[in-house]
């Protein structure tokens, strides 16, 4: 069966620090991959979105970005961190056009 | 889209009402929709799908109604329990770009 790895679950990161969070898919190949982000009590936002090793698709001008080394890895990072990009960041993998995406658990991140 | 820095709608209901919940999508193109249910501090989880051939769709305790005229997507759920409350959000994909998109979300609260 599939499953999403997603860590850490919570991040505390002052301001200006560098951010990494990994997410990893088992039981699947070539997976579409994506970093979605929500705000306390808001919806989600895609902000990144690959269908193949190498290739990101960006959809909001920002502080992030986004790199998949590996058919089934997905790194969502930034070099300073700013105080709005706080927030519930969610990974997810789908297979095919017309299916439905599964998200791993999120990440809490708190910058300070 | 724009929608996901507002917050969210909210809906209240006694257990054992029916809900029904709405949700405009952006893309007249768009050729798949879902219908996510994401519980406090965790990530979405999928309820129901449904294509754009389709008008009409039904799973266990829920259905879901597709209006491609005005763009429009609801969510039924029969016999509504308090485990049910939850946000809920709708997704499109458009199979030319194949990226998986959210609404706004709505917040059901269900009261015993």
């Amino acid at each position: 069966s599939q499953t999403i790895h997603q860590w850490p679950a919570t991040l505390v990161q002052p301001v200006g620090s560098p951010l990494s969070l990994e997410c990893t898919v088992e039981g699947t190949s070539n997976p579409n991959l994506y970093w979605y982000r929500q705000a306390a009590g808001r919806g989600l936002q895609l902000l990144f979105y690959s269908v193949g090793i190498g290739q990101i698709s960006s959809e909001v001008p920002q502080n992030l970005s986004a790199s998949r080394p590996q058919d089934r890895q997905f790194i969502l990072s930034s070099k300073k961190l700013l105080l709005s990009d706080s927030g519930f960041y969610l990974c997810a993998w789908s297979v095919g056009d017309l299916t439905e995406a599964f998200f791993g658990q999120g990440t809490r991140l708190t910058v300070v | 889209g724009e929608s996901v820095g507002l917050h969210l709608p909210t809906l209240s209901v006694q257990e054992g009402d029916n809900s029904i919940i709405n949700c405009a999508y952006s893309n007249s193109a768009s050729d798949y929709f879902i219908w996510y249910k994401q519980e406090s501090g965790k990530g979405p989880q999928f309820i129901i799908d449904i294509r754009s051939n389709m008008d009409k769709r039904q799973g266990q305790r829920v259905t879901v109604l597709l209006n491609k005229t005005v763009k429009h997507l609801s969510l039924q759920i029969a016999a509504t329990q308090p485990g049910d409350s939850a946000v809920y959000f709708c997704a499109e994909i458009f199979s030319s770009y194949g990226k998986l998109t959210f609404g706004q979300g709505t917040i059901l609260t269900v009261h015993p």
